[in-house]
């Protein structure tokens, strides 16, 4: 069984741009959050889907950043415009049911200019 | 302050030693997660438990609910054993089961 998988594996971009983070869950895993973890900082949560739902989020640091996850499967967490602290490790996790351990994947590195 | 602390920040270790990181919480929760980074490595679960010990070859995680505390504790360490180490909390008014993350405790084992 595959695991959680994410792309783009590192992404340098300038100040300014757009970028779009992708997570692929484990199939059949209902529940997918978004976390990040900026330089020196413990891992933060951002938000939360169950299915195509946005059930929380509330770690969403402002507007600019976007996630969606049409149809259930896949998850994109789109940055636009990117600003310098928004570099850090984007971490994708995914679980089956509410209580069940998250498993992750190995997480998105983005250096923002 | 973080409502996950863990101590120490940073381990060094020579191999086969018996090595114990610490988790200390503020909240209540349902579940603790141990959770392990490799360098240049993706995280992985180790342990999620909510009361008393969990044992998985070396490595044996301990929660205390009254203390709001854990340990993750790893016998007879290896090189290999280094990497970071994270305890994670559920809160218990967290309908959403998102994870509060500690610190980390960068483990380091030498030859």
């Amino acid at each position: 069984e595959a695991g959680v998988t994410q792309f783009p594996s590192h992404s340098v971009i300038e100040k300014g741009q757009t970028v779009t983070l992708r997570c692929d869950p484990i199939s059949g895993h209902d529940n997918l959050y978004w976390y990040r973890r900026v330089m020196g900082k413990e891992i933060k949560f951002l938000l939360h889907f169950v299915k195509e739902s946005k059930q929380d989020e509330s770690g969403m640091p402002n507007n600019r950043f976007l996630a969606e996850r049409t149809g259930g499967t896949y998850s994109t967490l789109k940055v636009q415009p990117a600003e310098l602290e928004d570099s850090g490790v984007y971490f994708c996790a995914s679980s089956s049911w509410l209580g069940e351990t998250q498993y992750f994947g190995p997480g998105t590195r983005l250096l923002v200019l | 302050k973080n409502e996950v602390e863990q101590s120490p920040q940073n381990l060094t270790a020579q191999e086969g030693e018996f090595i114990t990181i610490n988790c200390s919480y503020s909240v209540g929760i349902s579940a603790l997660h141990w959770l392990q980074q490799h360098p240049g490595g993706g995280i992985v679960s180790l342990f999620m438990l909510s009361s008393g010990k969990k044992k998985h070859g070396r490595l044996i995680a301990t929660i205390n609910i009254q203390e709001k505390h854990s340990s993750l504790h790893i016998t007879a360490s290896h090189p290999r054993d280094s990497a970071v180490y994270i305890c994670a909390v559920r809160m218990n008014n967290n309908a959403g089961n998102m994870l509060t993350f500690g610190g980390g405790t960068r483990l380091m084992v030498k030859p």
